[in-house]
């Protein structure tokens, strides 16, 4: 039971490469989130998928887009990556969009020079 | 911006002295979870609140929800270097799942 997986682990972007970062779950849960953390800032959320075939923005979502593939799969792409989106993103899932706890994947940290 | 914010953002204390962390959201919150997240590592649940004024505890840990629900506290007695790492509190708008800034613990021996 891998629980929460993310990949890659590590990446390093040139400024405008494109990328999707990978996040699959074996927990059969409904809600998945996209988080950045960077020094100071906290989690601040980019994207969040409530159930399968939906998406939503949350605080921070320019410059990326996402795919609920299917209910295990929920994608991170980076079209044109810039400097400031070099951080450590985080993969999460919860059995649904209520009142339990969230599942953390590994992380990927991301730099683009 | 952020709508969940905590103090203090760092936090050094000597072996043995207490630690308090603080979370207040400008919404009310249908609940508040606490998370700690080791250097390196990732978020991982501690615990959740859900009543107005709630207090749970977890052996030196005593989490409370104010209550409003906006705001709640976590509270460490005679800290160990084992509970190095930050501290997020994190609360739910609807299908938001929104995270505090942290609060960052280092224990010094």
């Amino acid at each position: 039971n891998a629980g929460v997986t993310q990949t890659p682990k590590f990446q390093v972007l040139k400024t405008g490469q494109s990328m999707t970062l990978q996040c699959a779950q074996d927990m059969n849960h409904n809600s998945m989130y996209w988080y950045r953390q960077d020094p100071g800032m906290g989690l601040r959320l980019i994207y969040y998928s409530a159930s399968e075939g939906t998406t939503d923005k949350g605080e921070v979502p320019n410059g990326y887009n996402v795919s609920r593939l299917n209910k295990r799969e929920f994608s991170l792409r980076l079209e044109s990556a810039a400097p400031s989106q070099t951080s450590v993103y985080f993969c999460a899932t919860i059995p649904q969009a209520g009142y339990t706890e969230a599942f953390f994947g590994q992380g990927t940290r991301l730099t683009v020079v | 911006g952020q709508q969940v914010m905590q103090i203090p953002q760092y936090q050094h204390v000597q072996e043995g002295e207490d630690f308090t962390t603080y979370c207040n959201s400008s919404t009310t919150l249908s609940n508040i979870q606490w998370y700690k997240q080791r250097p390196g590592g990732h978020p991982v649940f501690l615990i959740q609140l859900v009543k107005s004024g709630e207090v749970k505890k977890q052996k030196r840990l005593t989490f409370q929800f104010g209550e409003a629900k906006k705001n709640s506290s976590l509270h460490i007695t005679a800290t160990q270097t084992t509970d190095v790492g930050t501290y997020f509190c994190a609360g739910r708008t609807g299908n938001q799942f929104y995270f505090g800034t942290g609060t960052s613990l280092t224990v010094i021996p």
